[in-house]
């Protein structure tokens, strides 16, 4: 079986611009989350999904906006990117939203802002 | 919030002996969980081991152990007989009732042969 699928691997965007990044969870997983990654520091929490509604956010700006879609893959939109953006996004995929011990991840997208 | 807590940003172990790597938490919630994740440079994070809180046994994955101290929210993870393929950024993790994992700020384990 596929593991969770991320698209693209890297990216490189302007200050200003929009970037659109893509998972596909593990079948049968209904649960997406979102987090990132700056180099050299632990993942941290930006968004959670469960049957295409929001579970959960953290503490990122509405620059930051997400969506689910019928067949449990999800995108992440960042609007009017900064260099702080520049970070690895990863996607993990749950079983259900109920069990946080089956998170499963990508691998993840490298973005950078330049 | 919860929050975890790495101190060591680095440790180095010789091949074939053994390892600890050292994580606290803090939380207000009584029912949790505690992971620990291997992120290799190909950065894939891969799950090495998992702790319920209600469980008082101290979870076992092959050469992984972790020696879980409930009481002074301590989670440490032992690595025995250490292998060139366990260099890697290590990270605990928590979740509690929200499902959202949060994490340590990592620790980089270097295996000399």
């Amino acid at each position: 079986d596929a593991g969770v699928t991320q698209s693209p691997t890297h990216l490189i965007k302007t200050r200003g611009q929009h970037v659109t990044l893509r998972c596909s969870p593990i079948s049968g997983h209904k649960s997406v989350s979102w987090y990132q990654q700056v180099l050299g520091q632990g993942p941290q929490f930006i968004f959670q999904y469960y049957e295409k509604e929001e579970r959960g956010r953290g503490n990122f700006p509405d620059r930051f906006s997400a969506r689910q879609f019928p067949n449990y893959s999800s995108e992440l939109n960042v609007n009017a990117l900064l260099l702080g953006d520049s970070a690895l996004y990863l996607c993990a995929s749950t079983l259900t939203g109920e069990n946080p011990y089956e998170q499963y991840f990508g691998p993840g997208t490298r973005l950078t802002v330049t | 919030a919860q929050t975890v807590t790495q101190s060591q940003p680095e440790m180095s172990v010789q091949e074939a002996e053994t390892v600890t790597l050292s994580c606290t938490y803090d939380t207000s919630e009584s029912d949790y969980y505690l992971f620990w994740y291997k992120q290799p440079p190909s950065r894939q994070m891969i799950l090495v081991i998992r702790q319920e809180a209600y469980k008082q046994q101290n979870a076992t994955e092959n050469r992984f152990s972790v020696n879980f101290q409930k009481a002074a929210k301590s989670f440490s993870l032992k690595i025995s007989d250490s292998q060139l393929g366990d260099a890697a950024m290590y990270f605990c993790a928590y979740t509690g009732a929200n499902s959202k994992l949060t994490f340590g700020k990592g620790i980089t384990l270097s295996v000399r042969p």
